[in-house]
């Protein structure tokens, strides 16, 4: 089957790092995306990694493990306006992506 | 400008009506999406558009009409509106079908649909 876990909340403090978490089960895999979404507005790409290892984005990075089916989101410095929701989602067999339900993250001062 | 654009913002109606919402994408890209997200937080697809042609179809009921004239244009049109309806309606595209890299999926501000 297709799969992906995420936790559904984490809080984190202004200027401090959070890891945010992601298990996925495929059948095949064409890569895993990570968008931002901000309460009531539309999701916004992040990042897309296909190969292990760690790719760096500014104060954002992605990290994927094939072989364990996981991947993680790291924020760096964080800041108020990071305070939104990390959706995880991968490729499904028809080629059209399967996301998670998606991390809310409330940054506190 | 913005990318991609759907109206109206927000939709409240009663059960049994039948309501449109339009999406317009200047990107000038082949690949159109309907998308749903539930309360749950789930994105789901439910339509797929590359050059006007459907091509992909995730069991939504009949009463979902998705409509290309061209492609930078998709519609979505709802017959007898059911309780179970409500949710935030994505509208996006995309320049190639398939997810990849390089081919971002760039979304709409979302329709929110309540059926009272």
């Amino acid at each position: 089957g297709q799969n992906i876990d995420q936790p559904t909340e984490m809080t984190a403090t202004e200027g401090a790092i959070v890891q945010i978490n992601c298990t996925y089960q495929t059948s095949g895999f064409n890569g895993l995306f990570w968008y931002q979404q901000h309460a009531g507005e539309a999701p916004t790409f992040l990042s897309y990694n296909v190969l292990d290892g760690l790719e760096e984005k500014g104060r954002f990075s992605s990290f994927l493990s094939r072989s364990k089916g996981y991947s993680y989101l790291l924020l760096k410095e964080l800041q108020m306006k990071d305070s939104a929701s990390y959706l995880c989602a991968v490729p499904g067999s028809n080629y059209q992506l399967i996301w998670g339900a998606g991390t809310k993250l409330i940054i506190k001062p | 400008d913005t990318a991609v654009s759907q109206t109206p913002k927000y939709l409240v109606t009663q059960m049994g009506n039948d309501k449109s919402i339009k999406c317009e994408q200047n990107l000038g890209h082949d690949t159109m999406y309907w998308y749903k997200q539930d309360s749950k937080k789930f994105l789901k697809i439910m339509f797929s558009y590359n050059n006007k042609e459907l091509i992909i179809n995730e069991t939504v009921p009949n009463r979902f009409s998705p409509k290309s004239p061209d492609k930078a244009h998709l519609n979505l049109h709802i017959n007898s509106l059911e309780l179970g309806d409500s949710a935030v309606y994505f509208c996006a595209s995309s320049q190639a079908d398939r997810a990849s890299y390089g081919n971002t999926i760039y979304f709409g501000e979302g329709s929110w649909l309540t059926v009272v």
